[in-house]
This record gives C-alpha cells, structure tokens and sequence, in this order.
C-alpha cells in the first residue's frame, strides 16, 4: 500500500551539530523523493528533493541520501542554527502520471542555542 | 507575489453549513493538488487537477466534497453539510508541466463548530 514511514517523531540537538531524520518507503516504483519544512503556521517548504537515479544530493548545510534498495531516504542537516526548529516531513511519489505525495507524520526538530 | 495563494485564509463555520475555498496556482503550472492537514500529521491528498481535468480523487473525498477547475487556472474545493471531523487544514499546491516539484501555498484552516 501507500505507506511512508517517519523517524524520529522528535529531535532535540544542540546548535552546531548535525541532525538526521529517516524515512521509509513502500512503494519500489515511487522515484522522486522531496523534504519539506513546516515552520508553526506557514505552509510546507519545500527544501530538497533527490530523484530514484541518483544516490545523494547537496545544497550547502542539507543533504538527501536514497538507498532504493532497501527503500530508505535520509534528510541530514549540518551546522545547525536555531533557525532549522522547525516540523520535517519526507514524501514520496505515489501513482504514476498523478504524482500526488504520500507524506510521512512529520520530525519537529528543535535545535538548542 | 508569485507564489500559491488559497483564500480565505480562515473560516469558523457552523456545522451542517456549506463552505468554499479557493487556491490560485503559480502561473503556468497545469498541475493542481488538494492536500489535508490535521494537527500533528503530514498532509494527506484529497484531489489532483491537470489542467481542467480532474483525474484522481482520494477515498478521503467523500461525496461531501466536489471540486472544480473550470479553466485550468484556479481551483475550488467545496465542502458540504460540513461536520465537525472536517476541521483541519487544506493546502493547495501546484506543479508545472514538466518536474515533480509541488509548491505549496498557505493554506486555509477550516474550524467547524
């Protein structure tokens, strides 16, 4: 079925070091994979996405790994500022031309100054 | 502002009363998407609209809920004899013809009371 799965549901790191949130996906045919940032109130961010035919992609502190074998993604945030506290939802493509997104239940991070 | 915009941005509403929200995708974009998002979960989809076309809808769309994009451009979302359970948040996000990328605008909370 849809499914995509969220870990940890919480994160507490202080500010400097690295955060890493893990998804799962059930789906072997989904190939594109986004990150949203959901800061209280606001509208789903969109921060970085990684599709199926590459393995890990950089955009200055954040960085998304994809093992398609074993169906897992990874978000991981270096350097963090108290500006990163937010909720992170991982997605995936679901059902072919539709593209709509299957989200995970979310990580609220919360980095300490 | 170039962005996805949804109006109205709240509405409190009586239950048993109609209600209607509308979302103004990016310009260009002949993908359109409903979403909702309860507290504490990632957003769910409801709908997907390409260009006027309404091709896919959730089994969370009961026959309460029709929605409409007369000329591929804007979209409404009607809810009827709306009930309590119906609170929540519905975003509307856009996609353009060629990516994967969804852009999410603001959102419209609904409280039925």
């Amino acid at each position: 079925g849809e499914n995509v799965e969220q870990h940890p549901s919480t994160l507490s790191v202080q500010e400097g070091d690295s955060a890493v949130i893990k998804c799962t996906y059930s789906d072997s045919a989904s190939n594109y994979f986004p990150w949203y940032k959901q800061e209280l109130g606001k509208r789903p961010q969109l921060i970085i996405d990684i599709r199926s035919n590459v393995g890990e992609k950089k955009d200055q502190r954040i960085a998304v790994t994809l093992n398609k074998t074993a169906k897992h993604f990874s978000l991981h945030i270096t350097e963090t500022q108290p500006e990163d506290s937010a909720v992170y939802f991982c997605a995936a493509v679901y059902g072919g031309a539709t593209n709509k997104l299957i989200f995970g239940t979310g990580t609220l991070l919360a980095v300490q100054p | 502002d170039t962005g996805v915009s949804q109006n109205p941005r709240h509405k409190i509403t009586k239950r048993g009363q109609n209600v209607t929200f509308r979302c103004d995708p990016i310009s260009e974009h002949n993908r359109l998407y409903w979403y909702r998002q309860t507290l504490g979960q990632g957003p769910e989809f409801l709908t997907y609209f390409q260009n006027e076309a309404q091709l896919e809808k959730s089994r969370l769309l009961s026959d309460r809920f029709s929605a409409e994009r007369p000329k591929g451009s804007f979209s409404t979302l009607e809810i009827q004899r709306t009930e309590q359970g119906d609170s929540a948040m519905y975003l509307c996000a856009s996609s353009p013809a060629i990516g994967n990328e969804q852009y999410f605008g603001p959102g419209t909370r609904l409280t039925v009371t």
